[in-house]
Formats: C-alpha cells, structure tokens, sequence
C-alpha cells in the first residue's frame, strides 16, 4: 500500500514564524507535489518537484518555497507565515508520466495567528 | 492553460436517488481525466480515471463517468446513492505527455441523507 506521510495533521503557528511542513512517501515516486485545499476554491498546485533537486511553480507560488534534498521527502516551506496562509495543505506523489494516479496525504491543517 | 470547471457546489440527495456531477474541462489537446473523492476526515483518493479506449469508465464502489469528447465533459454517475456516499468529489485533469501536474476542479460537496 502506498503511503503518502505528512509530518503533523495540525499545526498553529504565529504571524512571521518560519513553517516546514513535511511530506515523506515511500513508493519510489518521481514526482511530489503540494496542494493547498480551501472551501470553493478546490485544490490549488504550489509547487511540484519531478526530482532530487528539481521544483517547478504551481499556480500560487507566492510566499512559498520547496526543498526536495531525497527522493521519498518533499518539504514546503513558508518562510514568513501570514494569516492568508491559513489552509489545509496536502502533499501528494506519483510515478512519472503523471496519468500515473497521485496518491495523497491525510493533509496538515495549519492555522496561522 | 488547463482548467476544470464543476457546475454544482453542493449537491443534497436522498438515498437511493440517482447521482450525476458535471465536470468540463478545458485543453485543446488530448487529456487524461480523473475523479477523485474525499471522505469526512480522510485523504484524497482515487474514484476512478480515463487514460484512452471506451468512454464508459467504471470505478469503484459503483460509481462510472461518461468521457464526451466533443463536449469536453466526464460526467460522474452513481444509480443509487448511500449514506456512505457523502463526500467531496474533485474532477481533475492533466497531459498525458511529459510531467503536468493534475489540475483540479472547486469540487462538489455531496450530502445523502436518510
């Protein structure tokens, strides 16, 4: 059973704090990606990494960085959290070509104050 | 630029109605398609997909989606909804060539009651 792992379910940071968020999968995937989920607005692409080292911009990449250092972990980064980066984040991988189905994590909520 | 649009945002049915959510999709070229369905509390994951042969696609538990390629639709279909069914449904997209990422719908929120 593939296994898409992100590191918390919920999160509460402060206003400016530094955030990681991590996703661990463990099916050799090429690709990894991060999705953030907000009510009416469906799931938005942040960034996705193809491999070691590789990222590519999603749609909404403002406010957001990535670090894919090995292949099974892809970590988000929000370097200065502000309150609009309050959303549920969801990390997602897949083989390569991507109509390869994307198996997903259970999704950190994080909560910005 | 793909882009998938789902008419209804939040769908009300009695169990055993017959269900039916509209996703269009827009590209030019060909496309795979898929629908994916989030349960209260649970991850995203996979209902059923469309990579190229019959246009009549079945999925799991029950569920089945039409391709029509002149109308740029994957309509999903259910005969006879349960309790169970109640969900977030997400119709995404992508190229089948190189490595595009899914581009997802707003989802539709389905709610069965008794």
């Amino acid at each position: 059973d593939v296994k898409v792992t992100q590191s918390s379910r919920y999160l509460v940071k402060r206003t400016g704090e530094k955030v990681f968020l991590e996703c661990v999968q463990d099916m050799d995937h090429e690709n990894m990606f991060w999705y953030r989920q907000d009510p009416g607005l469906g799931l938005r692409l942040i960034y996705f990494s193809y491999d070691v080292k590789m990222k590519e911009k999603g749609d909404i990449p403002e406010g957001y960085s990535v670090s894919r250092e090995k292949k099974e972990r892809f970590s988000l980064i929000l370097e200065s959290a502000s309150t609009n980066q309050t959303s549920m984040y969801l990390c997602a991988s897949s083989f390569v070509p991507t109509s390869y189905e994307a198996f997903f994590g259970q999704g950190t909520r994080l909560t910005v104050v | 630029a793909q882009s998938v649009s789902q008419h209804n945002h939040h769908v009300i049915l009695s169990e055993a109605a017959s269900l039916e959510l509209g996703c269009n999709y827009s590209y030019g070229g060909t496309v795979n398609l898929f629908w994916y369905v989030q349960y209260p509390g649970q991850h995203l994951q996979l209902l059923l997909k469309y990579f190229s042969g019959d246009p009549l696609v079945k999925g799991i538990k029950g569920f089945e989606a039409e391709f029509i390629k002149s109308k740029f639709s994957f309509n999903l279909r259910k005969p006879s909804v349960q309790w169970s069914d109640t969900a977030e449904y997400f119709c995404a997209v992508n190229a089948p060539s190189g490595n595009t990422p899914l581009v997802f719908g707003k989802g539709t929120r389905l709610s069965v009651i008794a």
